[in-house]
């Protein structure tokens, strides 16, 4: 399997653009869990997925933040408008929920920086 | 916030020392679980200990879990230059969110 895939790696933006990050989860996992780390406030748990359908996502900063799961093999993380403290690294994970091991996979992350 | 609190922040040994860190935590837990990430990946899972658990090893890999004190150490022994890398716990709720500690940055000096 190749993992968690996120895209993109790297992207650069201006204040004020549509931002979208992309998620492609393990197969056959059927949690997924959206973090943003920044060195201020570490790894913050964004919102997570049960089986396609938000669970929690308390964590979404603000309504600038949106988050969907239109499949299990596929999610997205919107930023609209982005602004410059959205710079941060997001990484998208999932897992087998109920699994014995019960961990996470991690993507390799999606470094935002906004101007 | 429900993150848990590492101890120390940093953490520099020479090769071959043992490296301990620790996590406090605050609310009720399903299990606990240490990951590494080194500079510019994601995050790698490392060991898992459950609630009901007092102590796990993994190759030279110690956890403890203290829940009467919400805490749980990492012990890494004969520390190697690869184990260079930052150490999280998270902690794994009823509800199934995962939340992460602020982690330790271990340096280990070849």
């Amino acid at each position: 399997d190749a993992g968690v895939i996120q895209s993109p790696r790297h992207e650069v933006t201006e204040m004020g653009q549509e931002v979208t990050l992309r998620c492609k989860p393990i197969s056959g996992h059927n949690s997924l869990f959206w973090y943003r780390q920044t060195m201020m406030r570490g790894l913050e748990l964004l919102i997570y997925f049960n089986n396609n359908v938000p669970i929690d996502d308390s964590g979404m900063p603000e309504d600038r933040f949106s988050a969907k799961m239109p499949n299990a093999s596929f999610s997205t993380l919107k930023i609209q408008p982005s602004e410059p403290r959205d710079s941060a690294v997001y990484f998208c994970a999932s897992r087998l929920r109920l699994a014995r091991t019960g961990e996470l996979f991690f993507g390799e992350g999606s470094r935002l920086t906004v101007l | 916030s429900q993150q848990g609190e590492e101890d120390p922040q940093a953490l520099s040994i020479q090769e071959g020392e043992n490296a301990t860190m620790n996590c406090s935590y605050k609310t009720s837990i399903n299990n606990l679980q240490w990951y590494r990430q080194n500079s510019g990946r994601g995050l790698v899972h490392l060991i898992l200990i459950r609630s009901n658990e007092r102590e796990k090893h993994s190759g030279r890999l110690r956890v403890t879990l203290d829940t009467s004190k919400k805490s749980s150490s990492l012990l890494i022994t004969a520390s190697r230059a690869a184990d260079t890398a930052s150490y999280f716990c998270a902690t794994e709720s009823t509800g199934n969110q995962f939340y992460f500690g602020t982690g330790t940055s271990l340096t280990v000096i070849p």
